[in-house]
Order: structure tokens, then C-alpha cells, then sequence
């Protein structure tokens, strides 16, 4: 199975902050995930929400402060400028192969 | 509107069955390759299961022998069978789409359900 790998766990950040998330992939000998990498944004109580596909691709609707980068094991997701509703868990989650696996999640709070 | 709505969570005792479904409107459930995804309390996302539009299916380690995913074209409806239940299958179980382009694109979990709770409890 490919292990999913966050960091931060957490962030404290304010509003108008650059925010840098990443998502390291890793199983064996394998040459990481190519481009299969989405991002998801989840609040407490809700499902969560599409940002990025494709390592890079922002979903429609999503506000372009957030943006996603990397290939193969390392992968990027960065909010620009924080706002008030970007406070929340951020998983990443690699579709090569399955099992299809996610990150342990990454929770930016309010500092 | 393109949505799914999941229904069929309780509370069940360890060894017991539940039957969770996915409604989904707006799109066509067989043509689409359709997941479960469950969260248990506190903790993060694990992918549980997949149908592919094809009809292959494709299950986890943890759930594999004991559920059983399926889809019904009439009703348009995702059902996840869950068998054998175990304390470690209590969690918020999410259906969701899996859309990739018709394999032109990498693909990801584009459309969710509300989710619905399965608690497993003496």
C-alpha cells in the first residue's frame, strides 16, 4: 500500500497568512504517484470538499489562493492569504493505485 | 442538482449486518465509478471500497470478506452490505464519486455524501 505522509499535523496561522501543507508518498521502491494527488478540504460535521486534482488542477468553484504542486513523492498545497473560512483539516490522498490512500490530515487553526 | 444523500446508519451490535445506501441524483451511478469512504470519530479519511462503472469492485484490507459494495440502476442507488460487524468499523461512512475523465485525467473524489454514522456497540 502507498503510505500518505502530512506535515504539519497542525498550523496556527491568522488570517492573510501564507499557509504551505505538505504530502510525501511512499511504498517500497516505487517512483511515488506521478500526478494521481488530490486535495481536500473538510470542516467539522461536513463531508469533505474537492480543491486540487491532479497534483496542480484547481476544482471548479474553489478560490484560486489555493493552489497545489509536486510530482511523483512530494507534493505542495499552499493558501496564499488565509481567510476566516479556510480554517479546517486538509487531506491529501494519491489515486495510482489501490488501496486508494489518504494523508493523516492537516489542521489549521486560528493562532 | 448533482448530489448524493446516504442513509442506513444506526447503532448495531458487534457481529450484526447493516445495509447503508447512496441516492444520487443529477448523474448516473452505473456509469460512474462509485466509493465508500468512512471516518471514525476524531480521526481521519479511509477509503473503504470501489465499484467501478465497469462492475469490478475492489475492497480494502479491513473490510474485505465482510462487505460487500453494489449499485441498483432502477433506483440509482450506491448500498454498502456490511457484515461481521467489529467495534473498529463505528464511523461516519461517506459515499462518493470518483471522477477521472473517463481515464483521460488522475482522478479524485469529486462528489460526497452527507455521510451517515454507524456506531458498533454492545
Amino acid at each position: 500500500d502507498i503510505q500518505m505522509t502530512q506535515s504539519p499535523s497542525s498550523v496556527s496561522a491568522s488570517v492573510g497568512d501564507r499557509v504551505t501543507i505538505t504530502c510525501r508518498a511512499s511504498h517500497g521502491f516505487s517512483q511515488g504517484v506521478s500526478s494521481y494527488l488530490a486535495w481536500y478540504q473538510q470542516k467539522p460535521g461536513k463531508a469533505p470538499n474537492l480543491l486540487i486534482y491532479a497534483a496542480s488542477f484547481l476544482q471548479s468553484g474553489v478560490p484560486s489562493r489555493f493552489s497545489g504542486s509536486g510530482s511523483g513523492a512530494d507534493f505542495t498545497l499552499t493558501i496564499s492569504s488565509l481567510q476566516p473560512e479556510d480554517f479546517a483539516t486538509y487531506y491529501c490522498q494519491q489515486g495510482n493505485s489501490l488501496p486508494l490512500t489518504f494523508g493523516g490530515g492537516t489542521k489549521v487553526q486560528i493562532k | 442538482e448533482v448530489q448524493l444523500v446516504a442513509s442506513g446508519g444506526g447503532v448495531i451490535q458487534p457481529g450484526g449486518s447493516l445495509r447503508l445506501s447512496c441516492a444520487a441524483s443529477g448523474f448516473t451511478v452505473s456509469s460512474n465509478h462509485m466509493n465508500w469512504v468512512r471516518q471514525a470519530p476524531g480521526k481521519g479519511l479511509e477509503w473503504v471500497s470501489i465499484i467501478y462503472s465497469g462492475g469490478s469492485t475492489y475492497y480494502g484490507d479491513s473490510v474485505k470478506g465482510r462487505f460487500t459494495i453494489s449499485r441498483d440502476t432502477s433506483k440509482n442507488t450506491l448500498f454498502l452490505q456490511m457484515n461481521s460487524l467489529r467495534a473498529e468499523d463505528t464511523a461516519v461512512y461517506y459515499c462518493a464519486r470518483w471522477y477521472d475523465s473517463g481515464g483521460l485525467a488522475p482522478g479524485a473524489f469529486d462528489i460526497w455524501g452527507q455521510g451517515t454514522m454507524v456506531t458498533v456497540s454492545s
